[in-house]
């Protein structure tokens, strides 16, 4: 069974940085490209950022772009999104979800972020 | 960069069909994917490449892409399809991820 567990949730401060993982079961890890997808509270789904399968090809959404660190560790298994700077509009839950065409057939749990002071 | 739009809201009475639009400028030349979110979960996908369907979702979700319109049909609406549903699309010119702002479906 496909299983994507993020973590690392949790209260930031502006400014501040939290490292957010999601660790992958039930399928060959380092064959597949990831992307992360944040949803702000009561909103819609805006797209953060995408790794390759051996990461050598990572792009990021502008709002993110230069403060946003995507990653992975095929010999673990997981996932990485690193937030630096950030700012209360980040606030987010922050779903990881393996790609399909662009899009994701598999979805985390979510991780919730919340940058305030 | 590229839009996606989606009415806020579609009601439909159940064992009805359902349609859900998605518009987009030359929509047709891409690949579509849709999502249902239920209140407090993770999106599943749906559709995939316009018209797929993944296993374990019901016949009655079709999708269909032409022009500037993608559009998700729901047949049969029965109540525990009431959720959001994203539509979403890459966009080859700027290389990003793009969503359209979700249509919540009442039943």
């Amino acid at each position: 069974e496909v299983q994507l567990v993020e973590s690392g949730a949790g209260l930031v401060q502006p400014g501040g940085s939290l490292r957010l993982s999601c660790e992958a079961s039930g399928f060959t890890f380092s064959n597949y490209w990831f992307h992360w997808v944040r949803q702000a509270p009561g909103k819609g789904l805006v797209w953060v950022s995408r790794i390759n399968s051996d990461s050598s090809d990572t792009i990021y959404a502008d709002s993110v772009k230069g403060r946003f660190t995507i990653s992975r560790d095929n010999a673990k298994n997981t996932l990485y999104l690193q937030l630096n700077d950030v700012r209360p509009e980040d606030t987010a839950v922050y779903y990881c979800t393996r790609d399909l065409g662009g899009g994701g057939d598999y979805w985390g749990q979510g991780a919730p972020v919340t940058v305030s002071s | 960069s590229y839009v996606l739009t989606q009415p806020p809201s579609v009601s439909v009475a159940p064992g009805k069909t359902a349609r859900i639009p998605c518009g987009g400028n030359n929509i047709g030349t891409k690949s579509v994917h849709w999502y249902q979110q239920r209140p407090g979960q993770s999106p599943v996908l749906v559709i995939y490449y316009d018209s797929d369907r993944p296993s374990g979702i019901p016949d009655r979700f079709s999708g269909s892409n032409s022009g500037n319109t993608a559009t998700l049909t729901i047949s049969r609406v029965e109540a525990g399809d009431e959720a959001v549903y994203f539509c979403q699309v890459w966009d080859g010119y700027t290389d990003q991820g793009v969503f359209g702002g979700g249509t919540k479906l009442t039943v």
